[in-house]
């Protein structure tokens, strides 16, 4: 089956600079890879999601990138904002439906202002 | 903005005793299901519903689990005869026919205690 590594497990930038994290995924077969947000206390939201027929996608100051052959996915995350803390998860799965998402153990983001 | 809505917030039971932790999903969603995040863990599969039946479930979902659509709203998971390791974070989930898992709304989540 799926398997998803994250890294970092935690990560630490001044206010204003990018975050960056990585994941990379095992099974080929899957194209769906979305990106969740956890803040404290809640439970994780869709931030930003990419299919396997396209390489990145942007919305505002976050973006997802995809490289199919190495099987890793990104976040990217531009001009961080105190707000931006929270932990996020990435995940993947093969889109047939309902085949569940297989998550990373997760990245603590903190923004230091 | 829809959502996913579950109750308790927070549970504490004894071990071996049965809960139910209960979940409203989006009103138009056809697709349920049920996740967990123990402490400092990945957050990992549980169980799809869909059509009133189990349409998959993971290994951590063994005979101690039920779920259940027991009216036209409402979407429960019981476990039964609790063990300290299920103490978890448990995460309920929805999506419309024609996303499937893609775009799926959590619930806030109900974190489980046994003691």
């Amino acid at each position: 089956g799926e398997n998803v590594e994250q890294h970092p497990s935690t990560l630490s930038v001044q206010e204003g600079d990018s975050a960056v994290i990585k994941c990379t995924y095992s099974d080929s077969a899957s194209n769906y890879f979305p990106w969740y947000k956890q803040e404290l206390g809640k439970g994780p939201q869709l931030i930003i999601d990419i299919r396997s027929n396209v390489g990145e996608k942007k919305d505002q100051r976050i973006a997802v990138t995809l490289n199919k052959t190495a099987k890793h996915f990104s976040l990217h995350i531009t001009e961080t904002q105190p707000e931006d803390s929270a932990v996020y998860f990435c995940a993947a799965t093969f889109n047939s439906g309902n085949t569940p998402l297989v998550f990373g153990k997760g990245t603590r983001l903190s923004v230091i202002a | 903005e829809p959502e996913v809505t579950q109750t308790p917030s927070h549970q504490v039971t004894q071990m071996g005793q049965e809960v139910i932790l209960r979940c409203v999903p989006i009103s138009n969603h056809l697709y349920f299901y049920w996740y967990r995040q123990i402490l400092g863990q990945k957050v990992e599969f549980l169980v799809s519903f869909y059509n009133n039946e189990i349409s998959e479930k993971s290994e951590i979902f063994d005979d101690q689990f039920s779920v259940e659509r027991p009216d036209g709203s409402n979407f429960t998971l019981k476990i039964r005869s609790t063990k300290l390791e299920d103490s978890a974070m448990y995460f309920c989930a929805s999506s419309s026919p024609d996303r499937g898992m893609t775009g799926a709304f959590f619930g806030q989540g109900t974190r489980l205690t046994v003691v």
